[in-house]
């Protein structure tokens, strides 16, 4: 069975923590890495497209690690509206198609 | 402003009811999705149609039927559904199935659906 696994947390930390969040996958033939955020009732948005030799945005980076099929997304200077589920998705090939697979995210809590 | 719109928002409908739901994308993207998040479960993938071909079907009940009549517009189509059909049906697309490379999903608001 192909999964992606993360600890559920929550995590919470005060306002300017650092934070980070690890990401394990199955399938060593994925590909494409992605971090989404999801707001409580609300849809997934992309936060960033994870790449093999690491990428940064902001207070946000991200890392992958193909060896041990693991990725990590780490948030510096955390904000309150930092609040939020960080979902790690990763692709998954099968006979009919392309799907990407989520995990069932990270909650993450700042509070001031 | 979502590139992707889910109508209705909210539905509550009786098990032997019948309705659907509607997804629009403006985002000029070739293939689009629809998924199912339960409390505390990740996103399940249900359909996923390029070009407006159905190229998977996660072994989802027939009594969800999906229609994809053009590349902008996919409707979900629900018919005597169980309370556990309870959730959020997320819509979402992008712009093509790339093959190795996946191209990131732009998600809608989605559905939250409750089977009385």
């Amino acid at each position: 069975r192909k999964e992606v696994e993360q600890d559920p947390g929550p995590f919470n930390v005060p306002e300017g923590a650092t934070v980070a969040f690890n990401c394990t996958y199955s399938n060593s033939a994925s590909q494409s890495f992605f971090w989404y955020r999801q707001d409580c009732r609300k849809e997934p948005k992309l936060l960033m497209s994870v790449y093999s030799s690491g990428n940064e945005d902001g207070r946000f980076t991200a890392q992958l690690n193909r060896a041990s099929q693991y990725i990590s997304l780490l948030i510096r200077d955390s904000k309150l509206s930092d609040s939020a589920t960080y979902l790690c998705v990763v692709n998954d090939e099968n006979q009919a198609g392309t799907a990407l697979i989520f995990g069932k995210g990270t909650t993450l809590s700042v509070s001031s | 402003e979502t590139g992707v719109t889910q109508t209705p928002r909210h539905l509550v409908m009786g098990m032997t009811n019948k309705k659907s739901l509607k997804c629009e994308q403006h985002l000029g993207h070739n293939a689009m999705y629809w998924y199912k998040q339960s409390a505390k479960k990740p996103l399940e993938l249900m359909f996923v149609y390029s070009l407006e071909e159905r190229v998977e079907n996660n072994s989802v009940p027939s009594r969800f039927s999906p229609e994809c009549p053009n590349s902008s517009h996919l409707f979900l189509h629900l018919h005597t559904l169980q309370p556990e059909d309870s959730a959020l049906y997320l819509c979402a697309s992008s712009q093509d199935l790339s093959g190795l490379i996946f191209q990131p999903q732009h998600f809608g608001d989605g559905t939250r659906l409750s089977i009385l």
